[in-house]
């Protein structure tokens, strides 16, 4: 399996709060991505990197925000954390551009 | 936004019965298509990489096929398993290749 590391894995927190979510990779690739996982919606892409400091955003960028100062961490933040942010937050990394993708474990985000 | 759409949206058979389900998309600009299965409390792991018109993969009891010219893939699973259970995704490559895009799944139950 790809080396792809997701932390925290569970966060209680609440409305208001700033939380970072970060995912970690040890494979040197150039694509990394974050998507949030809702019923009836599948996975929706919230921001995306090709490289380090390039970052642009998906479907579901709104209130989110990333960074990516090393090639290996993609970081995920919730400014100002809403109740609607509570979801499963995965990662994941692209070997290629025709390749697919290999997803972290996931984050359960509860905000109260 | 690419269009993904997976039909249908949920499935139940008897264990032993053969199934089978479909992705649709544009057919202009395609440039590839991933199916994912996605098991309750896990993160999706890539089963197939479909990239030229009339592609057919196969893994074991599960086989996918292409058609780029009118836009679908099917999906088959040949006598079902409870293990089978999962979501199953597409995905495309999507806004100059660098995103990629899921439909919403189908999700298959398999009963013993």
């Amino acid at each position: 399996d790809a080396g792809i590391t997701q932390s925290p894995r569970h966060k209680v927190t609440e409305t208001g709060t700033p939380v970072t979510l970060r995912c970690h990779q040890t494979e040197n690739h150039r694509y990394m991505y974050w998507y949030r996982q809702d019923p009836g919606h599948g996975l929706r892409l919230i921001h995306y990197s090709y490289g380090v400091k390039d970052t642009d955003k998906g479907e579901v960028s709104d209130g989110y925000s990333v960074s990516r100062s090393k090639t290996e961490d993609f970081l995920l933040t919730l400014e100002s954390a809403t109740s609607s942010q509570t979801s499963v937050y995965f990662c994941a990394i692209r070997l290629g551009m025709d390749q697919p993708q290999h997803f972290g474990d996931g984050t359960r985000l509860s905000i109260l | 936004i690419l269009n993904v759409e997976q039909s249908p949206q949920s499935l139940h058979v008897q264990e032993g019965d053969s199934t089978n389900f479909t992705c649709s998309f544009p057919s202009s600009n395609f440039y590839a298509l991933h199916w994912y299965r996605w098991e309750t409390a896990k993160s999706p792991k890539a089963l197939f990489v479909m990239t030229l018109n009339g592609d057919e993969k196969k893994k074991g009891r599960i086989s996918a096929t292409l058609n780029t010219k009118e836009g679908y893939s099917y999906l088959y699973i040949k006598g079902s398993q409870p293990e089978d259970s999962a979501t199953y995704l597409c995905a495309l490559p999507s806004g100059g290749y660098q995103k990629v895009t899921f439909g919403t799944g189908t999700k298959l139950q398999v009963i013993p």
